[in-house]
């Protein structure tokens, strides 16, 4: 089980950015597929995007395309996110999550959670 | 996107109890869904993928079943650190979407 961490709370004014770290306990980018998922507060998940790290190539769901991008670094094991033109809706726990079920895009292990405030 | 619809929103139940979450798609998924288990404040924990597959380590009451578009996740024998809230995925198809999740709740 590979352990996902992640950098710590963030608060942000709307219309800034934030880039939100995630870092694996071993080799991880070059085998699996990592991917972000935030969650507003009292609401359900919701799936950003991914970078497969081994071609480094990065998707994304379309309602995030344009203001998400989704970076690695595989000399530290280390997945970045940034989001921009933060909004107040933009408040959410954001989760980095590895792929691992087969052939499949689902999630085997989770990092801790980043919690990002936008508030003016 | 696919949409994902789970039923009940919440359910409560005692411990012992069997309790069975729907999750219905959009479409047709094949078998490319997967069940995760949420505690307040935590990450969620995947339990079952490609509908059926328990994931090593998690309890055997957990159980999955379904292909196509209706799937179910059945707790056989509620136990006390089985309430929480849990959520369908599919991944057939991207974007990867969840269902709203189902709160498992002490009656």
């Amino acid at each position: 089980q590979v352990q996902l961490e992640q950098s710590g709370a963030e608060v942000r004014r709307p219309g800034s950015s934030v880039k939100v770290s995630c870092k694996a306990s071993e080799d991880t980018f070059s085998t699996y597929a990592i991917s972000w998922v935030r969650q507003a507060p009292g609401q359900g998940l919701e799936w950003m995007g991914r970078i497969i790290g081994l071609l480094d190539v990065a998707s994304y769901a379309p309602r995030f395309q344009g203001g998400v991008t989704i970076t690695a670094d595989k000399a530290t094991d280390t997945v970045y996110m940034e989001l921009r033109n933060l909004k107040s809706e933009d408040t959410a726990v954001y989760y980095c999550a590895r792929e691992n079920c087969g052939g499949g895009s689902c999630f085997d292990d989770w990092g801790q959670g980043t919690l990002v405030t936008v508030s003016s | 996107d696919i949409q994902m619809t789970q039923s009940p929103s919440t359910l409560s139940a005692s411990v012992g109890d069997k309790v069975t979450i729907t999750c219905r798609a959009s479409q047709r998924i094949s078998s490319w869904l997967a069940w995760y288990q949420q505690k307040a404040g935590k990450a969620p924990k995947l339990l079952i993928q490609d509908a059926s597959t328990l994931k090593s380590g998690v309890p055997s009451r957990f159980s999955g079943n379904g292909s196509g578009t209706d799937f179910t996740l059945t707790i056989s024998g509620l136990q006390p650190d089985d309430f929480a809230t849990y959520y369908c995925q599919q991944y057939n198809t991207s974007p990867e979407t969840f269902g709203q999740g189902t709160k498992v709740e002490i009656k």
